[in-house]
């Protein structure tokens, strides 16, 4: 089945610092997806990205859709404290009505004040 | 708009016991999924209705998980008999439909531990 091999597993930064984060995959995705999970809670959706080459922000966060199609990275510009979490990539294949989210293992994101 | 809810939040169990999850999707929604998420791990997709038939339950354990939505609305998640290794937590999303890049809205989750 489809992998996703995301790092780093982990970062510890200080507050204002900016963050990347990759994912990359054995095989093709037709959409990327970036969350974020607090403790206790559920994933939230962050970016989405649909077409190969995309780049796409959201505030703080910026976020491309390799032209590959195997691969996206996650960069968060000048760190705060609320960032903290952990983050996941995941690919979205399709096909027919199966829209399966394949997630990557998170990186843990620590900002220290 | 209320989010996904999901019932019970933590649950201890034996193993051999049987435990069930239940989940209500955001109203209107009619994908709804069940995830499987190991510490250390992402969600793993169990099972995906679409109303109340299935999608894909290729990666559910059918010897001991079932899920059903009856209704087409809500749905329950069952483990008989738990072992060790379901020890997890199993969230539930639900989106408007199932199209790509639809987006999946996730639920708090249950966190489950087998004793």
């Amino acid at each position: 089945g489809q992998q996703l091999n995301q790092s780093p597993q982990s970062m510890f930064i200080q507050e204002g610092e900016d963050v990347s984060m990759n994912c990359t995959s054995s095989s093709i995705f037709n959409t990327w997806l970036w969350y974020k999970q607090d403790p206790g809670e559920g994933p939230v959706l962050l970016i989405a990205l649909y077409k190969a080459g995309e780049l796409t922000s959201n505030g703080r966060l910026t976020a491309q859709f390799g032209i590959t199609r195997k691969d996206s990275f996650l960069n968060i510009s000048a760190s705060i404290p609320s960032d903290v979490g952990i983050y996941f990539c995941a690919g979205q294949l399709g096909g027919g009505s199966n829209y399966k989210l394949t997630f990557g293992k998170g990186t843990l994101l620590t900002v220290n004040p | 708009e209320a989010g996904v809810a999901q019932s019970p939040r933590y649950k201890i169990i034996e193993k051999r016991q049987s435990v069930a999850f239940w989940c209500n999707p955001i109203s209107g929604h009619a994908t709804l999924y069940w995830y499987q998420q190991i510490l250390g791990q992402g969600p793993k997709l169990l099972i995906q209705f679409q109303n109340n038939g299935v999608v894909d339950d290729s990666q559910l354990p059918k010897d001991r998980f079932s899920a059903e939505r009856l209704k087409g609305v809500d749905s329950t998640l069952k483990i008989q008999p738990a072992k060790l290794e379901d020890s997890a937590v199993y969230l539930c999303a639900s989106s408007l439909g199932a199209h790509l890049g639809e987006t999946q809205y996730f639920g708090p989750g249950t966190r489950l531990l087998v004793l």
